[in-house]
C-alpha cells in the first residue's frame, strides 16, 4: 500500500511565524502535490513537483513556497503565517503516468492566531 | 481556476437508501476519480473512471464518466452508517497533465 505521512495532524502558530509543513510518501513516486482544504472550496492546489528540485505553482501559490531537495520528501512552507492560512493541508503523492491516480496523507489542521 | 459543480452540497438519510451524486463542468474531463474523505482523515480514492459512457463498480459503489465528458455521477447502494464521510469528484482537464481539479464536496450522514 502507499503510504503517504504528514508530519504534523495539528499545529498552532502564530502570525508572523515560519511555518514548514512537511509530507513523506514511501512509495518513489515521481509527483508530490500540496493542497489547502477550506469548508465549501473543496481542495485546491497550492504547489506542486513533478520530481526532485521541481516545482510549479498551483492555483493559490501565494504567501507559499515549497522544496524538494529528496524524491520522498516535499516541504511546504508558510513564510510569514497570516490568520487567513488557517486550514487543512493535504499532500498526495502520484507515480508519473498512473492515470492520474494520487494518494493522499491524513492532513495537518493549521491555526494560526 | 476552474471548478466543478458537485451536488447536493449535503445528504441526511436513512440506513439502507440509495444515494445519488453527481458534478458538472462547463468544460470537458478526459479523466474522473471520485474520492471518499473520513472525518480527520486524508481522501481515499474510490473509483476512476478513463472514458466517456464508462460504468464501474465498487461494492455498493457505481459510477459512471458522462457521455459529454462534462459530468459524472457516483451511487452509492443500501447505505449502512460506514458511508459517512464527505465525498469528492476530481477530473482532469486535458493537456494539464497530472493536475486534479476538485468538486466541493457532499457530505452524507446516514441515521439508523
Amino acid at each position: 500500500d502507499v503510504k503517504v505521512t504528514q508530519s504534523s495532524r495539528y499545529l498552532v502558530k502564530r502570525t508572523g511565524e515560519k511555518v514548514f509543513l512537511e509530507c513523506v510518501q514511501d512509495m518513489d513516486h515521481e509527483n508530490m502535490f500540496w493542497y489547502r482544504q477550506d469548508p465549501g472550496l473543496g481542495l485546491r492546489l497550492i504547489y506542486f513537483s513533478y520530481d526532485v528540485k521541481m516545482k510549479e505553482k498551483g492555483d493559490i501559490p501565494e504567501g507559499y513556497s515549497v522544496s524538494r531537495e529528496k524524491k520522498e520528501r516535499f516541504s511546504l512552507i508558510l513564510e510569514s503565517a497570516s490568520t487567513n492560512q488557517t486550514s487543512m493541508y493535504l499532500c498526495a503523492s502520484r507515480r508519473q503516468g498512473a492515470k492520474n491516480i494520487q494518494y493522499f496523507g491524513a492532513g495537518t489542521r493549521l491555526s494560526v492566531l | 481556476g476552474q471548478q466543478l459543480n458537485q451536488s447536493p452540497q449535503s445528504m441526511f438519510i436513512q440506513e439502507g437508501e440509495d444515494v445519488s451524486m453527481n458534478c458538472t463542468s462547463s468544460s470537458i474531463f478526459n479523466t474522473w476519480l471520485w474520492y471518499k474523505q473520513d472525518p480527520g482523515e486524508g481522501p481515499v480514492l474510490l473509483i476512476a473512471l478513463y472514458k466517456a459512457g464508462e460504468l464501474t463498480s465498487n461494492g455498493r459503489l457505481t459510477a459512471q464518466f458522462g457521455i459529454t465528458r462534462k459530468d459524472s455521477f457516483l451511487n452509492i447502494s443500501a447505505s449502512i452508517p460506514s458511508d459517512v464521510g464527505i465525498y469528492f469528484c476530481a477530473g482532469v482537464l486535458p493537456g494539464t497533465a497530472s493536475k486534479l481539479t476538485f468538486g466541493t464536496g457532499t457530505r452524507l450522514q446516514v441515521t439508523l
